[in-house]
């Protein structure tokens, strides 16, 4: 069973930080993703990443697959409340046809 | 309409009730998923169709039934539920199992049993 840790669990904090979350695994993943999901609503997908080493940044936000594949960092620089949210770090494995996903970082950007 | 579509979006249900959650995806995809989200647990992969066919059933308790009619729909029927299953479902699609693409879910039904 391919497990994925989401740390920290929870993170609060206040608005123009800088902040990392971070997914690892003992397994390899052929791919990586990122999701967010805002109170009442599903997960929105963020990002997927498939090489390892591979960085993508999407405006304030920079992901980036480690070298091995098996865990993925993501940064936030200068958080606004709007990033306020669970999120959801996902793999897929090799010949696998589904997801397997974390427990999330519980984000809270105060004002 | 585009997207995942779950209906009802709440539902309150007593244990001897019968209901059942609908989802609706107009995105052609040909895999659909019933995921539950409960309070300090993470995402629980419930069932799995592939072009119509379950793939997948993650040890639900039958008190949990899926329908899988067309690709493009997809049922949860829930009978006899226990308050422990009280938590938000929600309905997933993807192409090609999600692997570049990823999942595109619904809102969910938060659903309470009492």
């Amino acid at each position: 069973t391919q497990l994925l840790e989401q740390s920290p669990q929870f993170l609060s904090i206040q608005e123009g930080e800088n902040l990392t979350v971070y997914c690892n695994s003992s397994s390899v993943f052929s791919s990586l993703q990122w999701y967010r999901q805002e109170p009442g609503e599903g997960p929105v997908l963020l990002v997927t990443v498939v090489t390892g080493g591979e960085v993508k940044k999407l405006k304030r936000l920079t992901f980036q697959f480690g070298d091995a594949r098996k865990d993925s960092s993501l940064h936030i620089t200068a958080a606004q409340p709007g990033d306020t949210g669970l999120y959801l770090c996902a793999g897929s494995g090799a010949g696998s046809y589904q997801l397997t996903f974390g427990k999330g970082t519980k984000l809270s950007v105060i004002p | 309409e585009t997207g995942v579509t779950q209906t009802p979006r709440h539902l309150v249900m007593g244990m001897t009730n019968k209901k059942s959650l609908k989802c609706e995806q107009h995105l052609g995809h040909n895999a659909m998923y019933w995921y539950k989200q409960s309070a300090k647990k993470p995402l629980e992969l419930m069932f799995v169709y592939n072009f119509k066919e379950q793939t997948e059933n993650n040890s639900v308790p039958s008190r949990f039934s899926p329908e899988c009619p067309n690709s493009s729909h997809l049922f949860l029927h829930l009978h006899t539920l226990q308050p422990e299953d009280s938590a938000l479902y929600l309905c997933a699609s993807s192409q090609d199992g999600g692997r570049r693409a990823g999942y595109t879910f619904g809102s969910g039904t938060r659903l309470t049993v009492v």
